[in-house]
C-alpha cells in the first residue's frame, strides 16, 4: 500500500540549533504539503506544493522556516533557528493534484526544543 | 469566529451505539469536507470525503452535508472501543486550501 514517507520520527533539540525534516510523497502525487499541528489543535498548513513550486507559504514564518521541493518529488522542512514554541508534531501530506483533493497524510515528526 | 467549528468533546458512546459528530464551518464557498481519525500520537488518517448536498454511506460511517446551514456531520453505526480516537473536520476553502477543526474526542466504552 502506498504511503507518505517522514523522517525522522522524532527529534529533540536545543533551542537556537538547527533542525530539518524529510518528506517522501505517495509516487505519482505533484501536490504536497506541510503541516504543523500543536497538541490538541489540528492540523495548520505551513506550505503547500504543485510539483517544484510553491502555491501557498502564506502561515510559514519565513524568517526562521525554509522549505523545498527541488526535484518535485521528495521534499524538505527546516528550521533555524529553533524556538521552545515550535515543539510540535510536523505533518506531511500528499494528494494527486488535479483536482483531487483527498490528502494522505504521512506518520508525522514529533519535535521538541529544550 | 474559527473557521471550523467542533466540540472538543470527550464524546461517550456505549459499544453497539451510533456515534454522532458536528462540524460547523463559516465559509460559505466551501466545496469539499473530509473526516479524519486520529489517534493519540498518530497522523490523521482520512475515512470520508464529501461534496454534495446530503449522505455518503461507507462501511459503518456516514457523512452528512448541509451547505445550506453551513453544517456536517460523522455517524458511525456499531460504535467499537477501536473507534475511540480524536476526529477532525476539514473544510476546503480559496485555492483549495484544507482547514480543520480542533477536532472531537470520542470514547466508546465496553
Amino acid at each position: 500500500e502506498a504511503e507518505v514517507a517522514q523522517s525522522p520520527r522524532y527529534k529533540i533539540t536545543e533551542k537556537s540549533q538547527a533542525v530539518a525534516f524529510w518528506c517522501d510523497p505517495i509516487s505519482g502525487h505533484a501536490t504536497l504539503y506541510w503541516y504543523r499541528q500543536i497538541l490538541g489543535q489540528g492540523p495548520e498548513l505551513l506550505v503547500q506544493f504543485q510539483d517544484e513550486s510553491v502555491v501557498d507559504d502564506s502561515q510559514l514564518p519565513k524568517d526562521r522556516f525554509s522549505a523545498e521541493r527541488l526535484k518535485g518529488v521528495d521534499s524538505t522542512l527546516k528550521i533555524q533557528p529553533a524556538e521552545l514554541g515550535d515543539s510540535a508534531m510536523y505533518l506531511c501530506a500528499s494528494s494527486p493534484g488535479t483536482g483531487v483533493l483527498e490528502q494522505f497524510f504521512g506518520p508525522g515528526t514529533r519535535l521538541t526544543v529544550l | 469566529q474559527k473557521e471550523v467549528e467542533q466540540n472538543s468533546g470527550p464524546l461517550s458512546v456505549p459499544e453497539g451505539a451510533i456515534a454522532s459528530l458536528n462540524c460547523t464551518y463559516s465559509d460559505r464557498g466551501s466545496q469539499s469536507f473530509f473526516w479524519y481519525r486520529q489517534y493519540s500520537g498518530k497522523s490523521p488518517e482520512l475515512i470520508m470525503s464529501i461534496y454534495s448536498n446530503g449522505d455518503k454511506e461507507d462501511g459503518r460511517f456516514t457523512a452528512q452535508l448541509n451547505k445550506a446551514s453551513q453544517y456536517v456531520s460523522l455517524l458511525i453505526r456499531d460504535s467499537q472501543p477501536s473507534d475511540s480516537a480524536t476526529y477532525l473536520c476539514a473544510v476546503t476553502g480559496g485555492g483549495n486550501k484544507l482547514t480543520f477543526g480542533t477536532g472531537t474526542q470520542l470514547k466508546v466504552e465496553l
